[in-house]
């Protein structure tokens, strides 16, 4: 099983570039998320999706936007890439949310912005 | 914000030695999850905690969660180079937004 799948793994991108990040599960999952994973500070939550059609943010938001196309796929967007927003970015499912199971990962995207 | 401190940050033992881990906060979780995360890799979950007190096993690795339910220790028995990893536990407060909350995690490594 290919579980939760992100592309691309790795992205250089000048300051004020966009860009989108893209993750899809196949484990039939209604709630996906958005982590960043910067080193000191652990895994911060940006925004999340409970189910298909809604969107929340999470600690961090400020500079990205989402969107569920659809069950199996949700999309992290920098509209304009700054230095700060150099990170790893996971993204993860969770079948009926984190309050009643698992979170199953990504293998990660490293974003450098220059 | 709930926050989950880690301790140590980083801990280099030998094979064959136990340790401890810790993860604590001022504020009581619903639950507490254990992952650990290989370079290059995401998290992998290792275990759930819901009870306070509770204690769960999977072989060398013994999970307890506070009575309190505001802190988690994990500890290793006998450690081997494959328990080398970023152990990061993570809470839920079961209030209105979802997501996990992480600690920084520890940093392990257990040299042959």
């Amino acid at each position: 099983n290919a579980g939760v799948t992100q592309t691309p793994k790795f992205q250089v991108l000048k300051t004020g570039q966009s860009m989108t990040l893209q993750c899809a599960q196949d484990m039939n999952h209604n709630s996906m998320y958005w982590y960043r994973q910067d080193p000191g500070m652990g895994l911060r939550l940006i925004y999340y999706s409970a189910s298909e059609g809604t969107t929340d943010k999470g600690e961090v938001p400020n500079g990205y936007n989402v969107s569920r196309l659809n069950k199996r796929e949700f999309s992290l967007r920098l509209e304009s890439a700054a230095p700060s927003q150099t990170s790893v970015y996971f993204c993860a499912s969770s079948r009926q949310g984190v309050r009643t199971g698992e979170l199953f990962f990504g293998e990660g995207s490293r974003l450098t912005v220059l | 914000t709930q926050l989950l401190e880690q301790s140590p940050q980083f801990l280099s033992i030998q094979e064959g030695e136990n340790l401890t881990v810790y993860c604590n906060s001022s504020s009581v979780f619903s639950s507490l999850q254990w992952y650990r995360q290989e370079p290059g890799e995401g998290p992998v979950l290792l275990v759930t905690v819901v009870t306070g007190g509770e204690v769960k096993k999977l072989k060398r690795l013994t999970f307890q969660f506070g009575d309190a339910r505001k802190d988690s220790s994990l500890h290793i028995t006998a450690a081997q180079p494959g328990d080398t990893g970023l152990y990061l536990c993570a809470g839920t407060s079961g209030g209105g937004a979802d997501g996990l909350t992480f600690g920084k995690g520890t940093h392990l490594i257990i040299q042959p």
